[in-house]
C-alpha cells in the first residue's frame, strides 16, 4: 500500500535559519508526492508537488522539496525561515489513478523570532 | 480557498442529531472529496465522487453518507452524530489527471456533545 511518514511531530527553528520538514514514502511504482500547509483556522494550501522530472521542486512562499528515490524521501526545505511559516505541514502521496491522497500525520513547525 | 467553500464553518450538535455539511466549488472540477482531520492522524478520506452519478467510499465511510447534487456541490451527512465524529472536516476538489492538485476548502469544525 502507498503511504507516507512524517517522523517529526514538531520542528523548532529560529527565524532566519534553514527549515527542513522530513517526509519518507513507500509506494509501488513511481510516486506522485505533495506538500500542503495549514495555517491556524485555515484550510490546507498547496505548496508543491513532484510528478516527474527534476528532483528539486520549487513551490510557493519560497519553499522547495527534494525528491530522493534511493532514500525514498521528499523533504520540504526553506533556506531562511520566517515567523509566519509557523504552521502545520502535511506530506501526501497519490495512492491510485482516481486521485486519492494518503496523508502523513503532519509536522508542526514553530519559528521563533 | 475562495474557490471551494464550506458551510457551516463551525457547528456544535448533540449525540443522535442529523447533520449536513455542504461544499461548493467554482473551479469546474469533476472530482470532489471529503476528508476528516484528527490530531496526530493527518487527513483521512471519507468519500469521493468523480461526477454526479459516481460516489465511492473512502477509508472511513462508516457513519457518513454523501450526496453529489451537481458538479459543483457535494454534501456530507452524519445520520446520527456521535462524539467520536468530533473533528475538522475538509472538502477538496481535483481535476481528472492522476497528478492533479487537490484544492481544499476552509474546513468545518464539528463538535458532537
Amino acid at each position: 500500500a502507498q503511504s507516507v511518514a512524517q517522523p517529526e511531530d514538531q520542528v523548532n527553528v529560529a527565524e532566519g535559519n534553514p527549515l527542513t520538514v522530513k517526509c519518507t514514502y513507500s509506494v509501488s511504482g513511481n510516486p506522485y508526492l505533495f506538500w500542503y500547509v495549514q495555517y491556524p483556522n485555515r484550510g490546507l494550501q498547496f505548496l508543491l508537488k513532484y510528478i516527474t522530472g527534476d528532483n528539486l521542486v520549487k513551490g510557493s512562499y519560497g519553499f522547495e522539496a527534494e525528491f530522493n528515490k534511493s532514500q525514498t524521501s521528499f523533504h520540504l526545505k526553506k533556506p531562511s525561515a520566517l515567523v509566519s511559516d509557523s504552521a502545520l505541514y502535511f506530506c501526501a502521496v497519490l495512492t491510485d489513478s482516481w486521485g486519492k491522497l494518503q496523508f502523513g500525520a503532519g509536522t508542526q513547525v514553530v519559528v521563533t523570532p | 480557498d475562495a474557490d471551494v467553500t464550506q458551510t457551516p464553518r463551525n457547528r456544535i450538535t448533540k449525540t443522535g442529531k442529523r447533520i449536513m455539511l455542504e461544499c461548493s466549488q467554482t473551479k469546474g472540477h469533476d472530482r470532489m472529496y471529503w476528508y476528516r482531520q484528527d490530531p496526530g492522524l493527518g487527513l483521512r478520506l471519507i468519500y469521493y465522487s468523480f461526477d454526479v452519478k459516481d460516489i465511492n467510499k473512502g477509508e472511513i465511510s462508516d457513519g457518513y453518507s454523501v450526496s453529489r447534487q451537481a458538479q459543483a456541490k457535494f454534501s456530507l451527512s452524519l445520520e446520527s452524530a456521535i462524539p467520536n465524529q468530533t473533528a475538522l472536516y475538509f472538502c477538496a476538489t481535483g481535476g481528472l489527471a492522476g497528478g492533479d492538485t487537490q484544492y481544499f476548502g476552509p474546513g468545518t469544525r464539528l463538535t458532537v456533545l
